[in-house]
């Protein structure tokens, strides 16, 4: 079964403060995705990367970055958190050629105050 | 502009009838749909696809149909089970350009004893 693990499950941030969420998948899965989930929008991609040191904006990549140093590691990065990044955090991976199914992590929950 | 909308954010059935979810999409490049469930502090997971060569998709209680002329697509469980009770996302590809999926925002299916 591939395994998508998350850092953290609840985060409770300071505005202002920089944030990091890593994600690490065990399936040599070449794509990598951050999303975030917010009620009544469904999930909205950040930004997401098909390589290593390799990444493309997603729809909503402001306030954000990300950083992919090993193909198994997808970290991303709220460089001075605000609330409204408040949210639930949601990394994925899927293979580069075949099946379009994304594996998603469990997901953090991050609250900025 | 939404390209994946799910209209009904809420669906509520009895244990044992059919639950059926909708989901249009408005990008005609799109030609593979996912359909996700997701249950509350949990990552989402796959549920069942389509491709567009395909109307109709069967996996045990759950059968797609899509309807391309309509740019519309629906999930069929039945029966419907209380373990159902969760978000369910459709979610779109498209065959070319970016690899990562589009979602809708979800709707919320409620399978009552």
């Amino acid at each position: 079964d591939v395994k998508v693990t998350q850092s953290s499950r609840y985060l409770v941030k300071r505005t202002g403060e920089k944030v990091f969420l890593e994600c690490v998948q065990d399936m040599d899965h070449e794509n990598m995705f951050w999303y975030r989930q917010d009620p009544g929008l469904g999930l909205r991609l950040i930004y997401f990367s098909y390589d290593v040191k390799m990444k493309e904006k997603g729809d909503i990549p402001e306030g954000y970055s990300v950083s992919r140093e090993k193909k198994e590691r997808f970290s991303l990065i709220l460089e001075s958190a605000s609330t409204n990044q408040t949210s639930m955090y949601l990394c994925a991976s899927s293979l580069l050629q075949g099946s379009k199914t994304q594996y998603f992590g469990p997901g953090t929950r991050l609250l900025v105050l | 502009d939404q390209q994946v909308k799910q209209n009904s954010p809420s669906l509520s059935v009895q244990e044992g009838r059919i639950s059926i979810l909708n989901c249009d999409y408005t990008n005609s490049m799109f030609d593979y749909f996912l359909w996700y469930k997701k249950y509350p502090a949990e990552g989402p997971t796959f549920l069942i696809s389509i491709s567009s060569i395909k109307d109709k998709n069967e996996d045990g209680r759950f059968t797609v149909f899509l309807n391309k002329s309509a740019k519309h697509l629906s999930l069929h469980i039945v029966p419907s089970q209380p373990g159902d009770s969760a978000v369910y996302f459709c979610a779109a590809s498209a065959r070319t350009g970016r690899r990562a999926l589009t979602f809708g925002s979800g709707t919320r299916l409620q399978v009552q004893p």
